[in-house]
């Protein structure tokens, strides 16, 4: 399967826990995007990758959240004490970057913060 | 700001033709996306348009006025599982818009 893959599929934490969640694109895709999806909403952008480089990242991400994209390839996203409206499918895509190109999905990572 | 717009939920019968509607207001245009989204799953992506008219695909067609800041999705020959969410996405410079999807309930 070369599609865009996810890790954990759930997660459940205690309120102030620290997690982080891997997304493997799919190969040769250079660009890379995390959204947060709550019920009932569309997907809300977080931050989005150009290769390593982290190009564009929400206001409404607060200093709890960070990502990373080492080697241009896989990337994490970190939530730091966790809240409990932090509880939310955590999903990841990535296109090629090309004009007219779609990103693809991978399969979510569903956070649960009691 | 960016905005989309469409509607909350729509029911439609088995065999029959359903448009759902998107408006959009956003910074900067480089085409508009309906992707499907079953419940508890990813979005799979349906269609694209950048320039105004229909692109049909199969028992889909996507329509895009730029002008009027206007997109529909039309599924015919509903099936029991075409029910599902479909979300409306402009993508800007270099990021991805996305409408509050619209609930397609396909009853027999």
């Amino acid at each position: 399967d070369t599609g865009v893959s996810q890790d954990p599929r759930h997660k459940i934490t205690k309120r102030g826990q620290n997690v982080t969640f891997r997304c493997d694109p799919i190969s040769e895709h250079n660009r890379l995007y995390w959204y947060r999806q709550t019920l009932g909403q569309g997907p809300e952008f977080l931050t989005y990758f150009q290769n390593e480089a982290q190009l564009e990242k929400s206001r409404l991400l607060s200093d709890r959240f960070s990502a990373e994209r080492p080697k241009g390839s896989f990337s994490t996203l970190e939530i730091q004490r966790t809240e409990q409206g932090d509880s939310a499918m955590y999903l990841c895509a990535s296109s090629p970057g090309l004009a007219g190109e779609t990103q693809y999905f991978g399969p979510g990572t569903r956070l649960l913060v009691l | 700001g960016q905005n989309i717009d469409q509607p909350t939920e729509m029911t439609a019968t088995e065999g029959a033709i359903v448009q759902i509607n998107c408006t959009y207001q956003t910074s900067g245009f480089n085409g508009l996306f309906w992707y499907q989204q079953h419940a508890g799953e990813a979005p799979t992506f349906l269609s694209y348009n950048v320039l105004d008219g229909l692109e049909e695909k199969g028992r889909f067609s996507s329509f895009l006025s730029r002008s009027k800041g206007y997109s529909y999705l039309l599924l015919k020959e509903l099936q029991m599982k075409d029910s599902a969410s479909y979300l409306c996405a402009v993508r800007g410079f270099n990021k991805f818009y996305f409408g509050s999807g619209t609930k397609l309930n396909v009853k027999p």
